[in-house]
């Protein structure tokens, strides 16, 4: 069975930064995509940010409103995927989810998502 | 960037009826759309991949249609677990995006 557990959101100032974590299993982790993809309070979802697989050396793909500031890596030991976020503002205030992406890129698998409110 | 615009942004409807949701896309996207069904407080569920072809586990009362630029989801029975935010997506080019979410309320 899939599973992708998120972590780490929490309350973090203006300009402050945060990691989030997300520990999968059920499958081949180095297979697959994985992306980020937030979620803004009452409103829609936003993608932002992906790493390919390791048949793809984990390169990385970001939305222009987080590039420069978001890094997204991974612990292939750990099977886990990681959103490094700097500087961090007050529309970056939302619910994170991981996505497992399958091999014809769709988003099949999504985590529980974690909340990250930037507030002073 | 390509823009999904989806629409109607909310839907009344009652159980046993048949609904349709359609999302237009700003440039053509061959057949490269997703629908996902959210309900509150939830992530996200794929339901359909590649404009038509459904998720493994989701009822066949759900249907998905179209290429290029227009594209729907249709439901052909609401059943009561049905009303949730539909979103469509593309994963044709980047930046991916969403559609703004339709909204299917109980009459």
């Amino acid at each position: 069975e899939v599973q992708l557990v998120a972590s780490g959101g929490g309350l973090v100032q203006p300009g402050g930064s945060l990691r989030l974590s997300c520990a999968a299993s059920g499958f081949t982790f180095s297979d697959h995509y994985m992306d980020w993809v937030r979620q803004a309070p009452g409103k829609g979802l936003e993608w932002v940010g992906r790493s390919r697989n390791k048949a793809n050396s984990y390169t990385t793909e970001y939305d222009a409103s987080v590039k420069g500031r978001f890094t997204i890596s991974r612990d292939e030991s750990k099977n886990s995927v990681y959103l490094q976020m700097n500087s961090l503002q007050t529309e970056d205030t939302a619910v994170y989810y991981c996505v497992r992406v399958d091999t014809r890129y769709y988003f099949d698998y999504w985590g529980q998502g974690t909340l990250v409110t930037v507030s002073s | 960037d390509i823009q999904l615009t989806q629409s109607p942004s909310f839907l009344s409807a009652s159980v046993g009826d048949r609904v349709t949701i359609t999302c237009r896309a700003s440039q053509g996207i061959s057949s490269s759309l997703a629908w996902f069904q959210q309900k509150p407080g939830k992530a996200p569920e794929l339901l359909i991949s590649a404009a038509s072809a459904l998720h493994s586990g989701v009822p066949s009362r759900f249907s998905g249609s179209g290429s290029g630029t227009e594209f729907t989801l249709t439901i052909s029975s609401l059943q009561p677990e049905d009303f949730a935010t539909y979103y469509c997506q593309q994963p044709k080019s980047y930046p991916l995006t969403f559609g703004q979410g339709t909204r299917l309320a109980i009459k």
